[in-house]
This record gives C-alpha cells, sequence and structure tokens, in this order.
C-alpha cells in the first residue's frame, strides 16, 4: 500500500497570505488528522477529520481550517498566516477502528516558512 | 500542561548495548500509547504500540513497557545500533474511537547510538 502523501512538500509564503496544504490518506484509511511541529511546542494536534466531518479539535486559533473530501483526502488552510506559524505540518491517517486502538501513519510533512 | 513527558532530552549508548528511553503522562484516561522514530524534516514513523490492558508488548528488537499505576512507559531496544539514531516520541490517546485521531506527544528524546 503506499503510504501518507502530502503536498506541497515545502512552501513560503508572506504574512498575511493563505496557504492550502493537502493530504492523501492511505488506502481504506478513513480518519486523518493534522499536527504542527515547531521547534518550540513539539508536536501538536491541530484536527481531525472523519467522514468528512471533523471530530476533535485542539487549541488553535480559527486561522486554521479543514476539511475532508468523500475519497478521504483532506486539506488544511490557514489564512492571514504570522510568522509564528512556520512549521512542519504533518498529516497522519487511521483505520480508526472503533476500539480507537489502532496506528497513526504519518505523510514526510509540508515545510511551511513565513516571511 | 504538558500531558504527556519526556523527561531526558538526549540518550547517548554504545552499539550493541541497550537504550531505554522513558516517559511519563498524568492524564489517566490515556488508553493506547504509541512510539515514533523520527528523522528531521520528516514524518514520524511508527515503532510500537501498547495498550492499557497490558504492561509489555514486543516486536523484534523493541519492547515497550507499561505500569499504569506509575502513569510511566518506556521503550527498551535491544542490541542498539547506529541506524536507530533518531528523535523518539512517546504519544498517547483517550479511550475510545472519538479519540482515535488525536494523540498527545511528549518533547521527544534525542538517541545517539555510537559505533
Amino acid at each position: 500500500k503506499a503510504g501518507v502523501t502530502q503536498t506541497p512538500r515545502y512552501l513560503i509564503k508572506t504574512r498575511g497570505q493563505q496557504v492550502t496544504l493537502s493530504c492523501s490518506p492511505i488506502s481504506g484509511h478513513r480518519s486523518v488528522s493534522w499536527y504542527q511541529q515547531t521547534p518550540g511546542q513539539g508536536l501538536q494536534f491541530l484536527f481531525e477529520y472523519f467522514s468528512e466531518t471533523q471530530r476533535n479539535k485542539g487549541n488553535f486559533p480559527g486561522r486554521f481550517s479543514g476539511r475532508q473530501f468523500s475519497n478521504s483526502r483532506s486539506e488544511m488552510n490557514v489564512s492571514t498566516l504570522e510568522l509564528g506559524d512556520s512549521a512542519l505540518y504533518l498529516c497522519a491517517s487511521s483505520s480508526a477502528l472503533s476500539s480507537g486502538r489502532d496506528t497513526q501513519y504519518f505523510g514526510p510533512g509540508t515545510r511551511l516558512t513565513v516571511l | 500542561d504538558q500531558q504527556v513527558k519526556q523527561n531526558s532530552p538526549s540518550l547517548s549508548v554504545q552499539e550493541g548495548r541497550i537504550s531505554i528511553l522513558n516517559c511519563d503522562y498524568t492524564n489517566s484516561m490515556f488508553d493506547y500509547f504509541l512510539w515514533y522514530k523520527k528523522y528531521p524534516a520528516e514524518g514520524p514513523t511508527f515503532l510500537i504500540s501498547i495498550s492499557s490492558i497490558k504492561d509489555k508488548n514486543e516486536d523484534g528488537r523493541f519492547t515497550v513497557f507499561l505500569n499504569k499505576s506509575a502513569k510511566h512507559l518506556s521503550l527498551h531496544i535491544v542490541p542498539s545500533q547506529p541506524g536507530d539514531s533518531a528523535v523518539y516520541f512517546c504519544a498517547a490517546r483517550g479511550l475510545g474511537s472519538s479519540n482515535t485521531g488525536k494523540l498527545i506527544f511528549g518533547q521527544g528524546t534525542t538517541l545517539q547510538v555510537k559505533p
């Protein structure tokens, strides 16, 4: 099976712009989660989508949003970019077992730099 | 409030010896725990997991131990190899399918295995 793919891999934007990142999960996986990794804050959960619905949300401002399509692909959007949004954005997918005891598999990430 | 803590930022061991990475958590509702390995500018790679109903899980050179009463888990790598050098993250998740997509990560431990 192909792994989780993310596009683009690298992105440079300026403050005030908006950006959209894309994630394709492993085939058959219905849950897609997004994380932000920064040197100061580590890996932080942004939100999770399951069956096209946001199921969980982390403590990020409303400028961060996402959506999931019927084929489970997901996009994440950040509006009005700030310098502090520079980070590695990671997408992860899982099969979302009813037990909750399954594994999240991560993509390679999108490195966003805000100038 | 950091719910998952990896108190050792770094660890250095000799090739062939045992590496022990530690992780503590504060939330008694955590039900499933995972270890990931990460290289810079890449996504985390899943290593091994354990559910709260077990106290040990093995996979090849990797063994995870869970002590629920102490809210502590550890990852043992035996024997350690230079290719194991990376940042290791401990992650935890709450009970049930609704928490599947939300992992809480520790700050990571950088492991260096010297030849």
